[in-house]
């Protein structure tokens, strides 16, 4: 059974950063794209970032780029987001979802960026 | 990197069919086969229902399917059951190399 699981998700600060972390079962993970969609409080989905198999292909939104960080371990099953520079706008819950298709999502962390 | 245009709501009655429309530009919905569509119930996490503009994954009932004309794709319900509604979202790969939703519709069954 295919699972996603997210976590590090909490309050930050505005200015602040987070490290989200999606842990992988269920499939082989380094044969997948894998990435990060996000939605805020009340409102629609909003793709974050991905990355190739490899990594040696990232992509984000405009609005994270120079800020967020995508990454992964392939011996860990893991995939990682970085955030810096966190903003109140920032505010969601940021999902994993694996492969090109996003064909599997995990259920969510909370982040909430406020003072 | 707009947001693809879809209504932001539907209605329906048990047993009929509806659509939704997903609206983008030659530079992501009519440049690619890859469109895909999720359907999230409250509180949930998306499932996907379809991908590559026409495929179902396995498990996803046939009522759900998928097409492309143009710059639009569309979503299609048929035979309306309670447990289908809840919001639905396009995505579609782009030039950018990045994804882009749409801005996601509420599906009710009356």
């Amino acid at each position: 059974e295919v699972q996603l699981v997210e976590s590090g998700g909490g309050l930050v600060q505005p200015g602040g950063s987070l490290r989200l972390s999606c842990v992988a079962s269920g499939f082989t993970f380094s044969n997948c794209w894998m990435n990060w969609v996000r939605q805020a409080p009340g409102k629609g989905l909003e793709w974050v970032a991905n990355i190739r198999q490899d990594a040696s292909e990232k992509y984000y939104v405009d609005s994270v780029k120079g800020r967020f960080t995508i990454s992964r371990d392939n011996a860990k099953n893991s995939l990682y987001l970085q955030m810096n520079s966190l903003r109140a706008e920032d505010t969601a819950v940021y999902y994993c979802a694996r492969a090109f298709s996003m064909d599997y999502w995990g259920q969510g962390t909370l982040v909430t960026v406020s003072s | 990197q707009s947001a693809l245009t879809q209504p932001a709501s539907v209605s329906g009655s048990p047993g009929q069919s509806i659509t939704i429309s997903c609206a983008g530009t030659s530079s992501d919905v009519g440049g690619y086969k890859y469109v895909s569509w999720y359907h999230q119930h409250a509180g949930k996490a998306p499932e996907l229902v379809i991908f590559d503009v026409t495929n179902r994954p396995s498990g996803v009932s046939d009522r759900f399917s998928g097409s492309k004309s143009g710059n639009t794709a569309s979503l299609t319900i048929s035979g309306l059951q309670a447990e289908d509604e809840g919001d639905y979202y396009c995505s579609s790969y782009t030039s950018s190399r990045i994804r882009v939703f749409g801005g996601g519709t509420k599906l009710t069954v009356l």
